[in-house]
This record gives C-alpha cells, sequence and structure tokens, in this order.
C-alpha cells in the first residue's frame, strides 16, 4: 500500500502565476488534510476534504486559496495570483478515521 | 496563545543521553500524536495517544489527560534521532490537528 504521493516535490513559481499542488491519499483513504508551514514556523491547517465535499476550510485564507477532492483523482490545493508569502512547505495527510492522519512528503513552493 | 507548548524549542544532548521532550495542550482532546521531522524532509507518525503509555524501540510517549501533558522520551540517543519532534492534538471538538511549534533535536557524536 504505497504512501501519500505529494507532487510536485518542489515548485517555482513567479508572482502573479497560479500554483497547483497535488495529493493521492491512501488507498482506502477518504479524508484528506492540507497543512502549510511557513519558514521557521509549526504547521497549521488549512482544510478538510472529503470525497467531493469541503468539510472545513476554517485554515484557508480567503483569497486565492481553493482546494478540492474530485470524485477520481487527487485531491488539489491551489493558489492564483502567488506572492512571496505564500513560499512553504505544503504538506497533505490522509486518513481513513478522524483520529490518525498519514503524512505526505510535502510540495516545497518558492515563489520568486 | 497556542492550543499545544513544547518545550525545549531547541535542544543539544551528547549521543547516548536520555532525552524527554514535553508538550502541554489547553483543548480537550481525542488523541495527542508525536511526530518527526527530519530537515527538509517529509512528516513521519511516531506515536498516537489516548491514554497511558507506548513504547517503540527507544521512544517512549505517554500522557497524562488530567494534566494535559505528554512527554516524548528517547533513551539512548544516537545523532539519526536529530530531527525537529513535534506535539499535535487532535481536539474533541473539530476534525484537524492542531500543533506545536516543535523541538529542535541535535544529537552530537
Amino acid at each position: 500500500n504505497a504512501g501519500v504521493m505529494q507532487n510536485p516535490r518542489h515548485l517555482v513559481r513567479r508572482r502573479g502565476q497560479e500554483a497547483r499542488l497535488r495529493c493521492s491519499p491512501m488507498k482506502g483513504h477518504s479524508h484528506v488534510y492540507w497543512y502549510r508551514q511557513l519558514p521557521e514556523e509549526g504547521l497549521k491547517f488549512m482544510v478538510y476534504l472529503q470525497k467531493e465535499n469541503i468539510i472545513d476550510e476554517s485554515g484557508m485564507p480567503k483569497e486565492r486559496f481553493s482546494a478540492e477532492f474530485p470524485k477520481e483523482g487527487p485531491s488539489i490545493l491551489r493558489i492564483q495570483q502567488v506572492v512571496r508569502g505564500d513560499s512553504a512547505a505544503y504538506f497533505c495527510a490522509s486518513s481513513p478515521t478522524l483520529y490518525e492522519q498519514y503524512f505526505g512528503p510535502g510540495t516545497r513552493l518558492t515563489v520568486t | 496563545k497556542n492550543e499545544v507548548e513544547q518545550s525545549p524549542q531547541n535542544l543539544t544532548a551528547q549521543e547516548g543521553e536520555f532525552i524527554t521532550i514535553n508538550c502541554s495542550y489547553s483543548v480537550g482532546i481525542s488523541a495527542l500524536h508525536w511526530l518527526q521531522q527530519h530537515p527538509g524532509g517529509g512528516i513521519v507518525s511516531l506515536f498516537m495517544l489516548s491514554s497511558g503509555k507506548k513504547k517503540h524501540g527507544r521512544l517512549i510517549a505517554t500522557i497524562n489527560i488530567q494534566e494535559k501533558h505528554s512527554s516524548l522520551h528517547i533513551t539512548a540517543s544516537h545523532p539519526r534521532d536529530s530531527a525537529v519532534y513535534i506535539c499535535a492534538v487532535t481536539p474533541n471538538t473539530g476534525n484537524q490537528f492542531y500543533f506545536g511549534t516543535g523541538t529542535s533535536l541535535t544529537v552530537i557524536p
């Protein structure tokens, strides 16, 4: 059973471009979480999704950020018109239940 | 105020030393997690606890629900234990983890 997959592992975008981060959960997991880790800071919750539903997006910035988890395919975290402050590591985790989470390797976004 | 507080923030130890990292939390929880993150690396789940104590190799995690406190111990520390150790809780209400800011551990040969 492969672990949580994230791609790309590293992403460089210029200011104003769009960033798309993908997360494929472990087989059989229907819960997906996105977290952001800013440089020199701890992990912060962004959004919790189940298939085709956003359950909790209380940690998402109000503008430019969106997430989806379609019926087929990976979960996508989309950042429009990126700014330097979006540079961070973005981690996805998947879960078969509400209590245990398995983390992906992360996507390191650099905005130049 | 952060829901999860860890101490110390940074820790340097000599190889072989016994190490303790502490975690205090302020919310009701259904579970507490200890995670490990190597520099530039991904995050590995070490333990999930809701009561008592768990042991895995040289790692031991304990939790006191009444005092809202957990400790992670590393016995006979080794340079390969050098990493950031993160405490996280799953609150009784809500669907997410709350994370501590991490303890950066360096074990010197």
